[in-house]
């Protein structure tokens, strides 16, 4: 079964740091995976989507990686604003046609003005 | 840019009492799903809808729980009797072929 992991689960950088989340994953047969923004009771907004034959994704001051054969992802954030506080969660599709997305337990993170 | 809209945003009721919560998908998306995310835990997948019928769930997704699409835009969660350890946040996804999900915003089930 696909497990999925975050590290760190906290984070807290001051503001216009640049910084890296991190996703693992057990199983690299992947499909899809997706980064999601959670902000404290709401909902998941999806931020990023990479296919398992694309190696990043661009998104404003958003790059995501992927490396599957290491099973491996990165969310780069660019010069961090307070507004970027809130938990990353990513999430993996295993294979075309999957009605299952294993999400990992997610990072908080805080930017500091 | 379409959303997946839910409601109640927030829902308190006693331990035995039925809830249904609802979801109005991206109208052109076929694909429909239901997570939960208990506190502090990670969000988790119960059940999936294609072509009017449940086509995939999960070990959680037991009697209790029913899903339905009653017209063309509505797409419900019931729990017929509500336990304590149901207290979570319910989402609704929905998915065009093999793009990205679009998560709602979530229902707050809190049980009493």
């Amino acid at each position: 079964k696909q497990e999925v992991t975050q590290i760190p689960a906290a984070l807290s950088v001051p503001e216009g740091e640049n910084l890296v989340l991190n996703c693992s994953f057990t199983d690299s047969a992947i499909y899809n995976l997706q980064w999601f923004r959670q902000d404290p009771g709401k909902g998941l907004t999806s931020l990023l989507l990479i296919q398992s034959s694309q190696r990043e994704q661009t998104s404003g001051r958003l790059n995501a990686s992927l490396d599957k054969s290491s099973g491996r992802s990165t969310l780069y954030i660019a010069a961090s604003q307070p507004g970027d506080s809130a938990t990353y969660l990513c999430a993996v599709r295993p294979f075309p046609g999957a009605n299952n997305l294993f999400f990992g337990t997610g990072t908080r993170l805080t930017v500091i003005p | 840019e379409p959303e997946v809209t839910q409601t109640p945003s927030h829902q308190v009721t006693q331990m035995g009492q039925e809830v249904i919560l609802r979801c109005v998908p991206i109208s052109n998306h076929l694909y429909f799903y239901w997570y939960r995310q208990i506190l502090g835990q990670k969000v988790e997948f119960l059940v999936s809808f294609y072509n009017n019928e449940i086509s995939e769930k999960s070990e959680i997704f037991d009697d209790q729980f029913s899903v339905e699409r009653p017209d063309g835009s509505n797409f419900t969660l019931k729990i017929r009797s509500t336990k304590l350890e149901d207290s979570a946040m319910y989402f609704c996804a929905s998915i065009q072929n093999n793009y990205g999900y679009t998560f709602g915003s979530g229902t707050r089930l809190t049980v009493v």
